[in-house]
């Protein structure tokens, strides 16, 4: 049982670079959201999404892109790579309101 | 919009010693209140999960207890050990217009040493 799994683990980007971080849940949970953590800030919400097909604004979600491509995938995008988007990158997963949330091992981005 | 601190901001203790990690919400409305540990480097680990209709929950040497009234939360770990060293986050959601996100605090940096 994977859980959330996230790819790539480790990435460096120079500045204007795309990516795409990707996101699967094996727990057929509906909802899913991708979080920024960065030293002193806490855990921010980036974007998240209620279902397939359905993906909303979080609290900073400038610079990024999502897709949900299936219930199982949440991809995010850097479109144009910054310093300021250096950060470790946590997907998570929750089935209903009652329930656990559960996280992947991060996405550790570096922007030079 | 929801607060969460969690104070201390660190702590080092001596290995056997009983710990209080303290977690305080600006907004009672919340559904649940979930307790995480994170390692260097490493993701978040689950530890405990209390409903807002709950009290307390237990899990091994762990006990969390909720006011959701007054706003706060405890995490008690029992006869620390070193391999408790690690951050503890706690988080509270609130299901809204954003469907169950969690408002997390900073986190309580534990050392426990031998």
């Amino acid at each position: 049982n994977a859980g959330v799994t996230q790819t790539p683990k480790f990435q460096v980007l120079k500045t204007g670079q795309s990516m795409t971080l990707q996101c699967a849940q094996d727990m057929n949970h509906n909802s899913m959201y991708w979080y920024r953590q960065d030293p002193g800030m806490g855990l921010r919400l980036i974007y998240y999404s209620a279902s397939e097909g359905t993906t909303d604004k979080g609290e900073v979600p400038n610079g990024y892109n999502v897709s949900r491509l299936n219930k199982r995938e949440f991809s995010l995008r850097l479109e144009s790579a910054a310093p300021s988007q250096t950060s470790v990158y946590f997907c998570a997963s929750v089935q209903g309101a009652g329930t656990e949330a559960f996280f992947g091992q991060g996405t550790r981005l570096t922007v030079v | 919009k929801q607060e969460v601190t969690q104070i201390p901001a660190a702590l080092s203790v001596p290995e056997g010693e009983n710990l209080v990690l303290n977690c305080s919400f600006t907004d009672s409305a919340i559904y649940n209140l979930q307790w995480f540990r994170q390692d260097p480097g490493k993701g978040l680990t689950s530890l405990l999960l209390i409903q807002s209709s709950q009290r307390e929950q237990t899990s091994g040497r762990l006990n969390a207890s909720l006011d959701k009234s007054s706003g706060r939360s405890t995490l008690y770990i029992a006869a620390s050990q070193p391999g408790d060293s690690a951050t503890y986050l706690c988080a509270v959601r609130r299901w809204d217009s954003t469907l169950g996100r969690l408002y997390f605090g900073r986190g309580t940096q534990l050392t426990v040493w031998p």
